[in-house]
């Protein structure tokens, strides 16, 4: 199973953009990258995800290097609410299980 | 348009014991994952069924088993309940095998005593 490592926390103030990096130096070509976060209590959530071209949408944008080894999700506009643990989940196209890690705890202060 | 609801939220049972676990999908959702989380870690794949056939299944031993139903509600049972067993278990739903993202559930806290 392909794996990736992300710092353990990260803090960021309100209203600032927040840039969560995430390596992924064994990705093969099938393989989607998946983030989702979990806010305190509740299930994981869905975020974004890609294969190859950055993507953007309501919630966050995601950027994808050129070499697909490293990825980077990024919130334009941290709120109190956004105060979660970001997983970064590589995905294989043909279908399957998520295989979460540690995930970076984010906090954010007002 | 519903999301996952899981029941019960929270459980108490005895070593042991047996224990059934329930999960309603997302309308219009076929395929339904199990994850384990216990305190402080990142959710563990169970397993993964998909129009109530068993597609995919995680480093968890046969006392873990599952249904899925043909309105693609599920169960997780759990057989001989051990300490280690205590965790958080999320349930998960998602159309066309999470290619574009799984609804997860707010879990079914379990605790073993």
């Amino acid at each position: 199973d392909a794996k990736t490592t992300q710092p353990n926390s990260m803090e960021s103030n309100e209203e600032e953009p927040v840039h969560l990096p995430c390596n992924h130096s064994t990705i093969s070509g099938t393989d989607y990258i998946h983030w989702y976060r979990q806010l305190p209590s509740q299930g994981p959530e869905y975020v974004i995800h890609g294969l190859t071209s950055n993507v953007n949408n309501r919630m966050a944008s995601l950027a994808i290097a050129e070499d697909r080894k490293s990825s980077t999700l990024i919130l334009h506009r941290a709120t109190l609410r956004d105060a979660a643990v970001y997983y970064c989940i590589l995905r294989d196209v043909i279908g399957g299980k998520l295989i979460f890690g540690q995930g970076t705890e984010l906090s954010v202060k007002p | 348009e519903t999301g996952v609801t899981q029941s019960p939220t929270h459980l108490i049972k005895t070593r042991g014991q047996q224990v059934t676990l329930r999960c309603s999908s997302q309308s219009g959702h076929n395929t339904v994952s199990w994850y384990q989380q216990a305190l402080g870690q990142g959710p563990q794949f169970i397993f993964q069924y998909y129009r109530e056939e068993e597609n995919g299944r995680g480093n968890f031993p046969p006392r873990f088993s599952g249904l899925q139903f043909p309105n693609y509600s599920s169960e997780l049972n759990v057989n001989a309940l051990e300490l280690d067993d205590s965790a958080l278990y999320l349930c998960a739903s998602s159309s066309g095998q999470g290619t574009y993202g799984y609804t997860f559930g707010s879990g079914t806290r379990l605790t073993v005593v």
